[in-house]
């Protein structure tokens, strides 16, 4: 059973940056694909982004490219997401799960609330 | 990017009741379709993969048809802990668009 812990809530200014950690135990960390999925208050889910731990490769959608940085660190099996140049627009709870590469996401994070205020 | 197209937005009914959600594709997607069940304050929840294949632990009242650009989540005897937000998602391409959310309250 593949657990996520993801941090705590994150209170950042305008322009700046966030890092959130979701950290990853059971199974074989580097056989799996992580996506960051975002959900403002209120909203819906909002795909950010992606990554596949063998290889190191990521997506990310088209808003936040240029923005936001997807890794995955195999020596401590945590997967990142940074965002820069935060505006209040960012202000949600961001989520990592675990991709079952076109079979969904099967595991979820808690949440990390960003609160992106001057 | 294929849009995802969610309907209804919201559904009132009661215990028992067989509950109806669909999702449309912008362009084909084969059955790579995903559906979670979302409870405030609460993580989302696979429910269902490729389109109509039920999760381990889920119960059978819910089911998903469909395949191309037109997909259906069922509940055929709507339970209490069934009220929540049901998304759809397609796993076919990049980027992995959401549906825009179903609430089914009472």
């Amino acid at each position: 059973q593949v657990q996520l812990v993801q941090s705590g809530a994150e209170v950042k200014k305008p322009g700046s940056s966030v890092k959130v950690s979701c950290k990853v135990s059971g199974g074989s960390f580097s056989g799996y694909s992580f996506a960051w999925v975002r959900q403002a208050p209120g909203q819906g889910l909002e795909w950010v982004g992606g990554v596949v731990t063998f290889g190191g490769s990521s997506n990310y959608a088209k808003k936040f490219q240029g923005r936001v940085t997807i890794v995955a660190d195999k020596s401590t099996n945590t997967v990142y997401m940074e965002l820069n140049s935060l505006r209040s627009e960012d202000t949600a709870v961001y989520y990592c799960a675990k991709d079952s590469s076109g079979w969904g996401y099967d595991s979820w994070g808690q949440g990390s609330l960003v609160t992106v205020s001057s | 990017d294929i849009q995802m197209t969610q309907s209804p937005s919201s559904v009132s009914a009661s215990i028992g009741d067989r509950v109806s959600i669909t999702c449309r594709a912008s362009q084909g997607i084969g059955n790579w379709l995903a559906w979670y069940q979302q409870k405030p304050g609460e993580a989302p929840k696979l429910l269902i993969s490729a389109a109509s294949n039920l999760r381990h632990g889920v119960p059978s009242r819910f089911s998903g048809s469909g395949s191309g650009t037109d997909f259906t989540l069922t509940i055929s005897s709507l339970q209490p802990e069934d009220f929540a937000t049901y998304f759809c998602q397609q796993t076919n391409t990049f980027p992995r668009t959401f549906g825009r959310g179903t609430k089914v309250d009472i």
